[in-house]
């Protein structure tokens, strides 16, 4: 399977305890993505990489949140102290540039996710 | 900022019942737009694209065109059937300049036999 992989696809912890999820980009990639989505709601972007140069955070990324992306192939995300409220899905995309009708697109394979819950 | 309203749901159809699920955006740019679907207990594919006005992306039967002058990208499909029932989420990116995907909220469509 050569797409976006993510691990663990589950993830069940007690509130105060850290997690961090890994994800694998396409291997020729070197775009990479997180997202969370919450029930009933579309993804909502958290932090992007080029290479490994993390070029973009959203303000959703509190200080609890970190993210890597050593030598520019897999990354990992990080929750320290989790919340309630972080109880989500976290999704990893990853793309490379390209071309349709003579414009630049950016289009970006997801992975399956890691639910997290945090009781 | 940049922004997507798309139809809420959710949605129930029956077979061979023609589908719409209106989208319209917000964008401080040029965007390319996208369908993404996410099957019961799978991941976001790319169901299709469109990166300029008057394009037309088509895919399994789904078509959506690129309307600049009314910031739409509506998705259709003549004929659905069971294996269609899925979330539907359009999304755009501004190519270029920023980077990351903004999603609509999504709109949840199921099809009876």
């Amino acid at each position: 399977d050569t797409g976006v992989s993510q691990d663990p696809r589950h993830k069940i912890t007690k509130r105060g305890q850290n997690v961090t999820f890994r994800c694998d980009p396409i291997s020729e990639h070197n775009r990479l993505y997180w997202y969370r989505q919450t029930l009933g709601q579309g993804p909502e972007f958290l932090t992007y990489f080029q290479n490994e140069a993390q070029l973009e955070k959203s303000r959703l990324l509190s200080d609890r949140f970190s993210a890597e992306r050593p030598k520019g192939s897999f990354s990992t995300l990080e929750i320290q102290r989790t919340e309630q409220g972080d109880s989500a899905m976290y999704l990893c995309a990853s793309s490379f540039p390209g071309l349709a009708g003579g414009r630049s697109y950016n289009e970006q394979f997801f992975g399956p996710g890691t639910r997290l819950t945090v009781l | 900022g940049d922004s997507v309203t798309q139809m809420e749901g959710p949605v129930t159809l029956s077979e061979e019942a023609f589908l719409t699920i209106n989208c319209t955006y917000t964008a401080t740019g040029y965007p390319s737009l996208f369908w993404y679907v996410q099957y019961p207990g799978e991941g976001l594919q790319l169901l299709l694209k469109a990166t300029k006005a008057d394009d037309k992306g088509s895919n399994k039967g789904f078509e959506a065109t690129y309307r600049k002058e009314t910031t739409s990208f509506h998705l259709e499909k003549g004929s659905v059937q069971v294996s269609d029932s899925a979330v539907y989420f359009c999304a755009l990116v501004i190519p270029l300049y920023r980077y990351k995907l903004s999603f609509g909220a999504g709109t949840t469509v199921t099809v009876r036999a």
